[in-house]
């Protein structure tokens, strides 16, 4: 399997409610990346945060990080008809990999109006 | 300020073809990485560029290859095209190498 994994790798939502994915990975990171895209298009970047961090915000968005647990999870909350992307995680895994990042396969959400 | 642009949007190559993207980072980046994504899959790393010096390779073969300017623009150059090289192109660009990574829009190849 791949360093970062998403699962789910699709979900399905009413708009207003949450959406949560969460992503896991095998080796130890510098940093891990959030991102969103649509219909195939160009990655946009949401959130890094750091191995040295627990949690980030931003706006409706909220990414934990458990480096314990190898794993990281993204929070839409209140979503709109607008957060229907895919959805992905990157890790970094630092200098030695020549901070390459590394994605999942993504979740793929479907807010529903 | 001007996001990452690549060219161009789409092309459509013959098998055996050779293909050239070009990248522009966002003004001030000095490090660009090139990925490829297949449909349904996620984005796998090709290169990375910081100043002008190749960082990293990804596990592509030798007809893959690319260059970073002195302005910090890029090109990513793919010999003798295989059907199978068929695939969305994506430019990022960071201020160094373990920023934030700004996509472009990509470039979308087809090989017929």
């Amino acid at each position: 399997s791949q360093q970062g994994e998403e699962d789910p790798q699709a979900l399905s939502i009413q708009e207003g409610e949450n959406a949560t994915m969460n992503c896991s990975y095998k080796t130890s990171i510098n940093n891990l990346q959030w991102y969103r895209q649509n219909s195939g298009r160009g990655l946009v970047h949401l959130i890094l945060i750091r191995s040295n961090e627990r949690e980030k915000h931003s706006g409706r968005l909220r990414v934990t990080l458990d480096t314990s647990k190898k794993s990281s999870s993204l929070l839409i909350t209140a979503s709109r008809a607008a957060d229907t992307a895919s959805y992905f995680c990157a890790t970094d895994l630092g200098v030695a990999a020549g901070n390459k990042l590394t994605f999942g396969g993504g979740t793929r959400v479907l807010v529903k109006p | 300020d001007a996001g990452v642009t690549q060219s161009p949007t789409h092309l459509i190559k013959t098998r055996g073809q050779q293909v050239t993207l070009r990248c522009s980072p966002i003004s001030g980046h000095k490090s660009v990485s090139w990925y490829q994504q297949v449909l349904g899959q996620g984005p796998q790393f090709i290169f990375q560029y910081y100043e002008k010096e190749e960082r990293g390779r990804g596990n592509f073969p030798d007809r893959f290859s690319a260059r970073q300017f002195p302005n910090y623009s890029s090109e990513l150059n793919v010999n003798a095209l295989l059907l199978g090289d068929s695939a969305l192109y994506l430019c990022a660009s960071s201020l160094v190498w373990d920023t934030e990574a700004f996509f472009g829009q990509g470039t979308r190849l087809t090989v017929v």
